[in-house]
């Protein structure tokens, strides 16, 4: 089964510093991985996605991701970080299903961004 | 134009009552989609449809009803709910249901509580 883990409930980060928000997948065969951000009483918004290629992907609002196979991570990073960052951070895979593609979301890690 | 509406915003019924929630793009995307959220939990897919027909029903009770009268929309109809459906609702949509990589675009919900 297609399923990533996020180990973290809850990141704490001064603004200024950079962040990591961690994501682990087990898959068989390769891994489409995504990175979904939701705000207070919004819905999720895409960051960025991993099909193949460059182990670094850039997304929206500075963030980048680092995939790494031999770890089997796919972790949100971004160099400084704001207050507005603050938000609700989900990973997830892309899985099949009974005809197409379904995502597999992780638990969700809590990014609180502190002035 | 990227966006996914819903409506309505916000939804008080009461359990015998009728309503429906709907959702709508102009994408051109070919898969649609309705998850159920808890606070601070990840979006739980309920159903998704592929080219206007439902292709997943992930055991959701019959209370939930849905419907994809074309490809640009999406109604969920509900009936007899209970206090525990009260949740976020949220509509999604993607480019072609067969593609793994096909990022999910995300409505801002629907609130609704079922007193």
């Amino acid at each position: 089964a297609q399923s990533v883990a996020q180990p973290e409930d809850q990141v704490n980060v001064a603004e200024g510093n950079p962040l990591t928000v961690k994501c682990t997948y087990s898959v068989s065969g390769n891994p489409y991985l995504f990175w979904y951000v939701q705000y207070p009483n919004r819905g999720l918004q895409f960051l960025l996605k991993y099909i193949t290629g460059d182990n670094l992907v850039k997304g929206s609002y500075g963030f980048e991701a680092e995939f790494n196979k031999s770890q089997t991570s796919f972790h949100l990073k971004k160099p400084s970080a704001l207050v507005s960052d603050s938000a609700l951070y989900f990973c997830a895979v892309s899985a099949p299903s009974n005809s197409g593609y379904a995502l597999n979301f992780g638990k969700g890690t809590s990014l609180l961004v502190t002035p | 134009d990227t966006e996914v509406t819903q409506t309505p915003k916000h939804l008080v019924m009461g359990m015998t009552n009728k309503k429906s929630l709907k959702c709508e793009q102009h994408m051109g995307h070919r898969a649609m989609y309705w998850y159920k959220q808890k606070a601070k939990k990840p979006p739980e897919l309920m159903f998704v449809y592929s080219y206007e027909k439902l292709s997943i029903n992930e055991s959701v009770p019959s209370r939930f009803s849905p419907e994809c009268p074309n490809s640009s929309l999406l109604n969920l109809h509900l009936h007899a709910l209970q206090p525990e459906d009260s949740a976020l609702y949220l509509c999604a949509s993607s480019q072609d249901p067969l593609a793994a990589l096909d990022e999910q675009y995300f409505g801002p919900g629907t609130r609704l509580t079922v007193t």
